[in-house]
């Protein structure tokens, strides 16, 4: 059975890099037809996507944080890993990590159960 | 990027009544749709895709229709553990854009 586990820091200084881990287990972030991505909800509103990771190692970004963003994969961990720079109190959201359904339909069928971020002095 | 724009933002309604939301998008994405439940302090979960499609073992109150730049997405008989913001989103470009939410309340 397919699970997704966030973790990280929980807890980030304004202008520091958020880094946040989604572990994998029962498929390989490797396998053909599936994207990984990363969605984040501030607190008390809607859903952004932040980007994506392909088994080939290629990442897409939403252009809103492009600047700010990276998103790259561990084979040998089987995890994918969020690197959001200078952050500020707006991006103090809960985090989620997701996979895509297959034939790489960005139909997000598995989330894991996400991660809160606070930003904090 | 594609903005989605649902309404209402709430809603309110009795058990087994029949609850439809809509779900605008402001280019044509054809079927590029999918419908999301989230539970307070839950993951979303894919209840619809491809606008009509319904994912495996969700029941089948649940549906959506549209194609283009407007879709419906229904419940047939409201039923208590149905109490959920709803989001739309699109995957016919990137950024991956989702609606606002629709939040559901029991009447």
């Amino acid at each position: 059975q397919l699970q997704l586990q966030e973790s990280g820091s929980g807890l980030v200084k304004p202008s520091q890099t958020l880094s946040l881990t989604c572990a994998v287990s029962g498929d390989s972030i490797s396998s053909d037809g599936h994207s990984w991505s990363w969605i984040r909800q501030p607190p008390g509103k809607g859903l952004e996507w932040i980007g994506y990771l392909y088994p080939s190692g290629r990442s897409y970004y939403n252009p809103s944080l492009k600047s700010r963003v990276s998103i790259s994969g561990d084979r040998s961990k089987n995890q994918f890993t969020l690197h959001l720079t200078s952050v500020t109190a707006a991006d103090a959201a809960v985090y989620y990590c997701a996979r895509s359904f297959s034939d790489y339909r960005d139909i997000m069928g598995v989330w894991g159960r996400g991660i809160t971020v606070i930003v904090s002095s | 990027d594609i903005q989605m724009t649902q309404s209402p933002s709430s809603l309110s309604a009795s058990v087994g009544d029949r609850v439809t939301m809509s779900c605008q998008a402001s280019h044509d994405i054809s079927r590029y749709l999918n419908w999301y439940q989230q539970k307070p302090g839950k993951a979303p979960k894919v209840l619809i895709y491809d606008a009509s499609k319904l994912e495996t073992g969700v029941p089948s109150r649940f549906s959506g229709s549209g194609s283009g730049t407007h879709f419906n997405f229904t419940i047939s008989s409201l039923q208590p553990e149905d109490i959920a913001t709803y989001y739309c989103q699109q995957y016919d470009s990137i950024p991956l854009t989702f609606g606002q939410g629709t939040r559901l309340e029991i009447k």
